[in-house]
């Protein structure tokens, strides 16, 4: 298996701009998550699914912020309107029901200017 | 919040052990301790998790007491491709309980 896998791995947009950010996640993983990773405060669970449900979008930071979940292979983050503060490098993980570990993607640095 | 308390940094000799102690005095029976780690630029690596027994695999071993208020991650023979920050975790299980919230971990750093 190749993986969770995101895409694009760099992105850099102008503020007010839409962005939206893709993971695959490892095939037969029912939960995928998206994280945000900063400096200043470090992995911040955004939201989770199960089964392409969305289960817990309490950490999305504003309506800004939407995530989908189509079908089993494919998620997306979509920010609209970018702004500046939104600059963070995105992970997207999976995993599989029980106490099994996240398998997390390389991740999407984000750039907004 | 985090129910996990770390150092901040630390450092090893190549080719010691490494032993990185992690303190959870609040978890609960149902709770396992997992450890993950990141190596810079890259997404979290998971490295191991346990109950209450020692747990051993081809990275690491996992040493947590009997009373499970804390742990230790040994990684026998380290390299200079384990410096990163290593991250322990307590992580319930089902619904959002069995979410990784992620603290500040230790910043391990393998000196030749």
């Amino acid at each position: 298996d190749a993986g969770v896998i995101q895409s694009p791995r760099h992105e850099v947009t102008e503020m007010g701009q839409e962005v939206t950010l893709r993971c695959k996640p490892i095939s037969g993983h029912d939960y995928l998550f998206w994280y945000r990773q900063t400096m200043m405060r470090g992995l911040e669970l955004l939201i989770y699914f199960n089964n392409n449900v969305p289960i817990d979008d309490s950490g999305m930071p504003e309506d800004r912020f939407s995530a989908k979940m189509p079908n089993a292979s494919f998620s997306t983050l979509k920010i609209q309107p970018s702004e500046p503060r939104d600059s963070a490098v995105y992970f997207c993980a999976s995993s599989s029901s029980g106490t099994g570990g996240y398998t997390f993607g390389s991740g999407t640095r984000l750039t907004v200017v | 919040d985090a129910k996990t308390t770390q150092p901040p940094s630390m450092d090893c000799a190549e080719g010691r052990a490494a032993n990185l102690p992690c303190n959870h005095s609040t978890i609960s029976g149902n709770e396992y301790v997992y450890w993950y780690r990141q190596i810079h630029s890259q997404g979290p690596q998971y490295i191991i998790h346990g109950l209450k027994n020692n747990e051993t695999n081809e990275m690491a071993s996992l040493i947590i007491t009997e009373d499970r208020k804390s742990s230790t991650l040994i990684l026998p023979h380290a390299t200079l491709r384990d410096t990163a920050v290593y991250y322990c975790i307590v992580r319930g299980y089902g619904g959002s309980q069995g979410n990784l919230i992620f603290g500040k971990g230790t910043k391990l750093s393998v000196k030749p």
